[in-house]
């Protein structure tokens, strides 16, 4: 079952623009984290969120986490074609074994 | 930074045939491993928790008896595939967790992934 609901799921979009990518829930979030997968491997961490209310920068990457702490954007400026690729966002369930809840992913392609 | 190597990075075999994934870390100890299975432009959708020492912990609706898991070492934890359909073809990723100075594990570093792929 999927606890996080991702939006879109897919987007193609010319090299220049910007995009945001979605995260929400119904339930709070003690932690929130964002993968970026290539195609044949693994997801690769980009930030973890955890103050509501949280931004986090990472070069052309701004990661938002909501106030309430249920929801969680990920906005990429001036997209190059090697940001394809699929982005997911995933929630720590401390109370189960630390294991990860990824949400369905974004799959972005950025043309040139 | 810390590493995670998957072997083989692809495998392809015939039906009803079994296969093992072996997942390590390469420059720390993981006391847990996490298998994941992703099927094409899908997310990962967590199998079993594998703790060092102790039974893999299934996630529901996974076979134990047909993904076979064991964590025997603090580096080392394998995947066996038993008697694999082509329903069972899939990109399968390990994860290890690595445990902080105060016990708290809250990172997952992932493997790069196996491709099986039954015929």
């Amino acid at each position: 079952t999927q606890l996080l609901e991702q939006s879109p799921q897919f987007l193609s979009i010319q090299e220049g623009e910007n995009l945001t990518v979605y995260c929400n829930s119904s339930s709070v979030f003690s932690s929130l984290q964002w993968y970026r997968q290539e195609p044949g491997e693994g997801p690769v961490l980009l930030v973890t969120v955890v103050t509501g209310g949280e931004v986090k920068k990472l070069k052309r990457l701004t990661f938002q986490f909501g106030d309430a702490r249920k929801d969680s954007s990920l906005h990429i400026t001036a997209a190059q074609p090697g940001d394809t690729g699929l982005y997911l966002c995933a929630r720590l369930r401390q109370e189960y074994g630390n294991k990860l809840v990824f949400g369905a992913g974004t799959i972005l392609r950025v043309k040139s | 930074g810390a590493v995670v190597s998957q072997h083989p990075s692809r495998v392809i075999c015939k039906s009803g045939t079994s296969v093992k994934i072996e997942c390590r870390s390469l420059d720390f100890q993981a006391t847990t491993m996490f298998w994941y299975r992703q099927f094409p432009k899908q997310s990962l959708m967590l199998m079993a928790t594998s703790n060092e020492g102790s039974k893999a912990t299934y996630e529901q609706g996974v076979e134990k008896d047909k993904f076979l898991i064991n964590h025997a070492s603090l580096t080392l934890s394998t995947l066996t595939v038993t008697s694999a359909h082509p329903e069972d073809s899939s990109f399968y990723i390990c994860s290890a967790s690595l445990t902080s100075g105060w016990g708290f594990t809250d990172t997952q570093y992932f493997g790069p992934g196996t491709r099986l792929t039954v015929l």
